[in-house]
């Protein structure tokens, strides 16, 4: 079964500091793995999606790169608008999407 | 583009009624649709996959003559929640994946919260 692990649980940044968050999986032949951002009481919206180690996608602030075993996406000099839960997840042959439980990222101006 | 929307977003109802949640891809057609379940704090759980036109598979543990999934359109998805309880109160998301190019990426519809009483 696929296991998807996501740290920290919480992050709690100051305006302009950069960080990273960080997505571990063990998968049986991963396909490919998304980002997702969450707002409290909505429905994720996607970010990227990465496919090959070594495969890098960036948009506006953020910035996600994929390795063999782990997934990273960095914050690069965040603003208060980029408050809000990340999620990775990994897909399989079937298009199940398989959830991490999610990284809730404040940003204090 | 790929706009999903869910109705209701919030419905409060009584033990033992039933709920329906519709999920519509507004400007792609889906040949897959996804329903999951949120508790507070937690990630997302898929429930069930549907396919226009066929029966819904559904993941190991959830009750499929409790969560009714109807798939009648490429561009709609229905989910039923029958003799609701309080311990069926989630927030309800649905998914969708665009069916006219190869892709996997799934959009998902703003949500639904459901409070049972």
């Amino acid at each position: 079964e696929d296991q998807v692990t996501q740290s920290p649980e919480a992050l709690r940044l100051q305006e302009g500091e950069s960080s990273s968050l960080n997505c571990s999986y063990t998968v049986s032949g991963l396909r490919g793995l998304f980002w997702y951002r969450q707002d409290p009481g909505k429905g994720p919206e996607f970010l990227f999606t990465l496919y090959s180690a070594g495969e890098e996608k960036e948009k506006e602030r953020l910035k996600a790169t994929l390795t063999k075993k782990e997934s990273f996406l960095h914050i690069t000099a965040p603003k208060p608008e980029d408050s809000a839960t990340y999620l990775c997840a990994t897909i399989r042959g079937d298009y199940k999407l398989s959830f991490g439980a999610g990284t809730t990222v404040t940003v204090r101006a | 583009g790929a706009v999903v929307s869910q109705h209701p977003s919030r419905v409060i109802c009584k033990s033992g009624t039933s709920v329906k949640i519709e999920c519509r891809s507004l400007d792609f057609q889906a040949t897959t649709m996804f329903w999951y379940r949120q508790f507070p704090k937690q990630s997302l759980m898929l429930m069930a996959t549907s396919n226009e036109g066929s029966k819904a598979t559904y993941e190991q543990g959830v009750e499929k003559d409790k969560f009714l999934i109807n798939h009648a359109s490429l561009t709609l998805s229905t989910l039923t929640v029958t003799s609701a309880h309080p311990e069926d109160s989630s927030f309800y998301i649905c998914s969708a994946r665009p069916g006219t190019v190869n892709t996997d990426t799934q959009y998902f519809g703003p949500g639904t919260r459901l409070t049972v009483l």
